[in-house]
């Protein structure tokens, strides 16, 4: 079982639309979720992260935790093409100085 | 500007041929850290460094080394190189490494290994 799994997609919406990305992880004492955008060519950029159990909302995007299910969920309201990215899930796993990554899902925002 | 580099950005070489991709960044971090990105995997850890002369390994340190004589510079040396070592490579920083800080990425380095 990997430890961040993430669909890989191409996962596409309309634009305007809602985009729903998912993440699953397996080690229950993570505490540290992180998501980052990643353009083709590009290095990862940072978008979000959040700890607590709930919702975490920046501009069009939110981030939701549920620890007790092992999920972690980004959605992007008002979906631009420009959203038409990459997104890597990340975990801080097994202590402070490992970032695990899930391979990323292809999200594809068409006009 | 606050900025990890990453040199060279785009490298072919050989099979055995040792190699030095250099890393270095401009804001006074602690923790550095090399990752390498392959289709389907994702991005897993090489090799990390909490603070000069500390370095440990990360999930992929096989065919690696690294070294950590300077607060800003991380470079990732290949003694042999292989073809399973074709990947993009990149090199990130934060302050201390701990949970509420991000990693900032450098722009990536791809190597080719024939």
């Amino acid at each position: 079982q990997k430890e961040v799994e993430q669909n890989s997609g191409p996962l596409s919406v309309p634009e305007g639309a809602i985009a729903s990305l998912n993440c699953t992880y397996s080690d229950r004492g993570s505490q540290s979720f992180f998501w980052y955008r990643q353009y083709s060519g590009k290095s990862p950029e940072l978008i979000m992260f959040i700890y607590s159990n709930g919702d975490k909302e920046d501009g069009r995007f939110t981030a939701q935790l549920n620890k007790a299910s092992q999920y972690v969920s980004l959605l992007i309201r008002d979906s631009q093409p420009s959203d038409s990215a990459t997104y890597l899930c990340a975990v801080l796993s097994g202590g402070y100085n490992k970032l695990i990554f899930g391979a990323g899902t292809r999200l594809a925002v068409h006009p | 500007e606050a900025q990890v580099t990453q040199n060279p950005r785009y490298l072919i070489t050989v099979t055995g041929k040792k190699l030095t991709v250099t890393c270095s960044q401009n804001m006074n971090h602690e923790y550095m850290s090399w990752y390498r990105q392959d289709p389907g995997l994702g991005l897993r850890q090489i090799y990390y460094s909490m603070n000069v002369e500390v370095t440990d390994k990360g999930d992929v340190p096989e065919g690696y080394k690294v070294s950590r004589k300077e607060k800003r510079n991380f470079p990732l040396i290949l003694e042999s190189p292989s073809p399973n070592q074709t990947s993009l490579y990149f090199c990130a920083s934060s302050f201390t490494g701990t949970s509420e800080e991000t990693q900032y990425f450098g722009p990536g380095t791809r190597l080719l290994v024939l």
